[in-house]
């Protein structure tokens, strides 16, 4: 089965920039596996931050941003605050079925 | 606003069924796939399966799969889960999550999720 691999820990200081990169065990991550990326902060569901590799939600900090990186997707969180610390995960989508990355925790010190 | 509330969550026995139901409000229900996702205790996000708009369309994990059925009642605007012969490691919490789009792309509303625990 596939399997999608994540950083497992990152830490960002307040103001700083982190990367997530999210890679796949079939090959290169392209926009065909429409790459999302989603945040859960502990006790609470996720919530969806970037969908089809870039595309932003309404409701999502405009210091996130989603692009391919090489052959992985990548999440970019630019100016981090301290209600950035979470865990991220990406999603991506493979012959029909959606993989869930192993996830990032996030850590703003 | 878009709300989805999971229900049914409950304690059953290996071996066991259960079936959860999503009652969902504020969108045209029958314009969006569903997903089901679930989390173990500590773990991470699981995806489980996906029902199209017109639930023709029916994807399933492969954990899951032969033991899960995904369904959908457009007039209740409702999703339900089906789940037999429920493992230990079926344990975990358990979202609906409505997709972008009719076919099935990825979730961008989730419901806060319901506990199902195997033991």
């Amino acid at each position: 089965q596939a399997v999608v691999t994540q950083e497992p820990s990152l830490t960002v200081s307040p103001g700083g920039t982190v990367t997530l990169t999210c890679g796949f065990s079939t090959g290169a991550v392209t926009s065909s596996h429409y790459p999302y990326w989603f945040q859960q902060k502990p006790g609470q569901a996720p919530t969806t931050l970037i969908y089809d590799t870039r595309k932003k939600h309404s409701w999502t900090p405009a210091r996130f941003s989603g692009s391919l990186l090489g052959v992985k997707a990548a999440l970019t969180l630019s100016g981090a605050q301290p209600e950035d610390e979470a865990d991220y995960y990406c999603l991506l989508s493979y012959s029909g079925d959606k993989v869930f990355g192993t996830g990032t925790k996030v850590t703003v010190l | 606003e878009v709300q989805l509330v999971e229900s049914g969550g409950l304690v059953v026995q290996p071996g066991g069924s259960l079936r959860l139901s999503c009652a969902t409000s504020g969108f045209t229900f029958d314009d969006y796939a569903m997903h089901w996702v679930r989390q173990a205790p500590g773990q991470g996000l699981e995806w489980i399966c996906l029902i199209s708009w017109d639930g023709r369309s029916r994807y399933y994990a492969d954990s899951v799969r032969g033991r899960f059925t995904i369904s959908r009642d457009n007039r209740k605007k409702s999703l339900y889960l089906q789940m037999n012969s429920l493992r230990v490691e079926d344990t975990g919490f358990y979202y609906c999550a409505k997709d972008i789009v009719s076919t099935g792309d990825g979730m961008d509303v989730w419901g806060q999720g319901t506990t199902v625990i195997v033991s």
